[in-house]
């Protein structure tokens, strides 16, 4: 998984409760993401970051918040999960960016986290 | 609306057939595509990117096509196996804000031995 880990792996909680998920990168690279996947959805993404503390929203980033302190961390946030937050997330990372039509941002994967809101 | 389709429904075929896999698109002008690799339970895993001015590119038995005029790419797998079995994903730059990806729901591939 290139170097890209995520803890917890698996966190059943309860609906109000703040959860904090963690990726953590051994590449040094500056861009870092945020995805939730669900069935009939695919990957959507939720926050990324292009560089320390730096970051930008996603499509459906209501109800989460991130911070990225140090390259090799990007932390996501629930602050009062609910139920319709219970999914499979996903970190990624990027040596690019994507800025522009030659800057190509092929994204690496960590293993995901699967989070159960009761 | 913007939006990337790939084949619904599932995909079986024989071992050592070709498999095709479509990625339509609508309404954006992407400067290039992506494919991905998923398996059950694991993160997506990057394959190849084709760019916009590439008609065609290719990495041992994959072979991926890019269409800008029809917004279509074709992902092939030559001489398939069983190992190649897993859900497979198109994404695409969005127009405007090159960092973000949107992706397809995916096409699920089983080759049956």
């Amino acid at each position: 998984d290139a170097g890209i880990t995520q803890s917890p792996r698996h966190k059943v909680t309860e609906t109000g409760t703040p959860v904090t998920l963690r990726c953590h990168q051994t590449e040094n690279h500056r861009y870092m993401y945020w995805y939730r996947q669900d069935p009939g959805h695919g990957l959507r993404l939720i926050h990324y970051s292009y560089g320390v503390k730096d970051t930008d929203k996603g499509e459906v980033s209501d109800g989460y918040s991130v911070s990225r302190s140090k390259t090799e961390d990007f932390l996501l946030t629930l602050e009062s999960a609910t139920s319709s937050q219970t999914s499979v997330y996903f970190c990624a990372i990027s040596e690019r960016g994507g800025t522009s039509r030659t800057s190509y941002n092929e994204q690496f994967f960590g293993p995901g986290t699967r989070l159960t809101v009761l | 609306s913007q939006k990337i389709e790939q084949n619904s429904e599932a995909l079986n075929i024989q071992e050592g057939k070709t498999a095709t896999l479509t990625c339509n698109y609508t309404n954006y002008s992407p400067a290039y595509l992506q494919w991905y690799r998923q398996d059950p339970g694991r993160g997506p895993v990057f394959l190849l990117l084709i760019r916009e001015n590439e008609k065609e590119k290719r990495k041992e038995r994959l072979k991926v096509t890019f269409d800008t005029t029809l917004k279509q790419s074709l992902f092939h797998i030559t001489a398939s196996q069983p190992a190649d079995s897993a859900t497979y994903l198109c994404a695409l730059n969005t127009s405007g804000n090159n960092r973000k990806l949107i992706w397809g729901l995916g096409t699920s591939l089983a080759v049956n031995p």
